[in-house]
């Protein structure tokens, strides 16, 4: 198992532009977060999926913001005519049912630098 | 609503000494379950400890030890002997179930921990 993985690990996209990142989870987790640090802040919940299901939606994630899982496995992210504001690193987190439990896994993110 | 404040931005000491990073949380829940995480330079959130809200024991892991207070509302952790290798930031978040029953980690500040050789 090589644990929770991102593509990219680095995108650098001009103003109004479209992005897309991917997150594949460990491979038995059901449930998978969407994250977003800026610089010197905390992990900011944007959305969680359960198998397929989306779940629940941060106030964060603007209409131009979307998200998909749709079988349940590795999913997208997507960022429509981006802003330099949507400059972070956007983090993937997978874990069991129960993850309280358990933790969660975090992959290595994606930065998004839009200029 | 939940809260996680980490009042040390950032925390500059010399390999060997011990080093302590303070997490105080906010929560209405009675149930409730705390983490620390390690962000090293390489992005990755490396998950250190949990905690749940009806287990104040304290836990020792090699140098590291978690200080929990349900009194004071605090999840302290400390470094005994601090290392290079030890530089990162680190993380508290704290997960009380919302509406959905979901536990989501809301995250800290976060503390950036500097040993020097």
């Amino acid at each position: 198992d090589t644990g929770v993985s991102q593509d990219p690990r680095h995108k650098i996209t001009k103003r109004g532009q479209n992005v897309t990142f991917r997150c594949d989870p460990i491979s038995e987790h059901n449930r998978l977060y969407w994250y977003r640090q800026t610089l010197g802040q905390g992990p900011e919940f944007l959305t969680y999926f359960q198998n397929e299901a989306q779940l629940e939606k941060s106030r964060l994630l603007s209409d131009r913001f979307s998200a998909e899982r749709p079988k349940g496995s590795f999913s997208t992210l997507e960022i429509q005519r981006t802003e330099q504001g949507d400059s972070a690193m956007y983090l993937c987190a997978s874990s069991p049912s129960g993850a309280v439990r358990y933790g969660y896994t975090f992959g290595s993110g994606t930065r998004l630098t839009v200029v | 609503a939940q809260k996680v404040t980490q009042a040390q931005t950032e925390i500059s000491v010399v390999e060997k000494e011990d080093v302590t990073l303070d997490c105080v949380y906010e929560t209405r829940d009675t149930t409730y379950y705390l983490f620390w995480y390690k962000q090293p330079p390489s992005g990755e959130l490396v998950f250190l400890i949990r905690r749940n809200s009806f287990d104040e024991q304290n836990e020792i892991s090699g140098r590291y030890s978690w200080n929990f207070q349900k009194s004071t509302s605090s999840f302290n952790f400390t470094i005994t002997a601090s290392q290079v290798v030890d530089s990162a930031v680190y993380f508290c978040a704290l997960s009380d179930p919302p509406s959905g029953g979901s536990y989501i980690p809301t995250f800290g500040r976060g503390t950036s921990l500097i040993v020097h050789p």
